[in-house]
């Protein structure tokens, strides 16, 4: 069984200009978590999707938003980034919650 | 969410057992141990979890005290390949990973 993927895995941008993360779930799998890792705060949860529905959220500014389809797969999208947003992105995918299932991540440099 | 203490760093010699200790003194009823490990810039890999009894896989073996609040994460035989940060979580299985610092395991010549 193909494991979870997220495109892409690089991207670069710069402040105040928004980006858009793509993550294709595990075939089956119906709830998609998002975390954010940074040599300084460690790995934080962003939020979660099940059945296209936001379930879990963390302590991001709104800035950070998700969305799941009806096929699972989900985005997530920051808007006017920060320099603050360079990150590793990674996302998760598990039948409804339990054991979670981590994909590479995208690393995103904002200069 | 229960919060989780491990030491910041573990060194073991290849070939041996290594064994990562967790405290979990907070831990609530419903919640589960749960090893993940991490090399460097990849995305973590799941190990292993468990609620109440001891629990092996092909990659490890968990054990649980009678009173849940503390674990301990066994690779039998270690290998270079398992230097990484270990992270042990408690977790109600909603969705919501909370990560602490990990131990950062060194597996030596």
């Amino acid at each position: 069984k193909a494991g979870v993927t997220q495109t892409p895995r690089y991207l670069i941008k710069t402040r105040g200009q928004q980006v858009t993360l793509s993550c294709s779930p595990i075939s089956g799998h119906r709830s998609v978590s998002w975390y954010q890792q940074t040599p300084g705060q460690g790995l934080q949860f962003l939020f979660e999707y099940f059945s296209e529905t936001q379930r879990n959220k963390g302590n991001f500014p709104g800035r950070f938003s998700g969305r799941q389809f009806s096929n699972s797969r989900s985005e997530m999208n920051v808007s006017t980034l920060e320099l603050g947003d360079s990150a590793l992105y990674l996302c998760a995918s598990s039948f409804g919650g339990e054991t979670q299932y981590f994909g590479p991540g995208t690393r995103l440099l904002v200069l | 969410d229960a919060k989780t203490t491990q030491p910041p760093s573990m060194d073991c010699a290849e070939g041996r057992a290594a064994n990562l200790p967790c405290n979990h003194s907070t831990i609530s009823g419903n919640e589960y141990v749960y090893w993940y490990r991490q090399i460097h810039s990849q995305g973590p890999q799941y190990i292993i979890h468990g609620l109440k009894n001891n629990e092996t896989n092909e990659m490890a073996s968990l054990i649980i005290t009678e009173d849940r609040k503390s674990s301990t994460l066994i690779l039998p035989h270690a290998t270079l390949r398992d230097t990484a940060v270990y992270y042990c979580i408690a977790y109600n299985q909603g969705g919501k990973l909370i990560f602490g610092q990990g131990t950062e395991l060194s597996v030596k010549p």
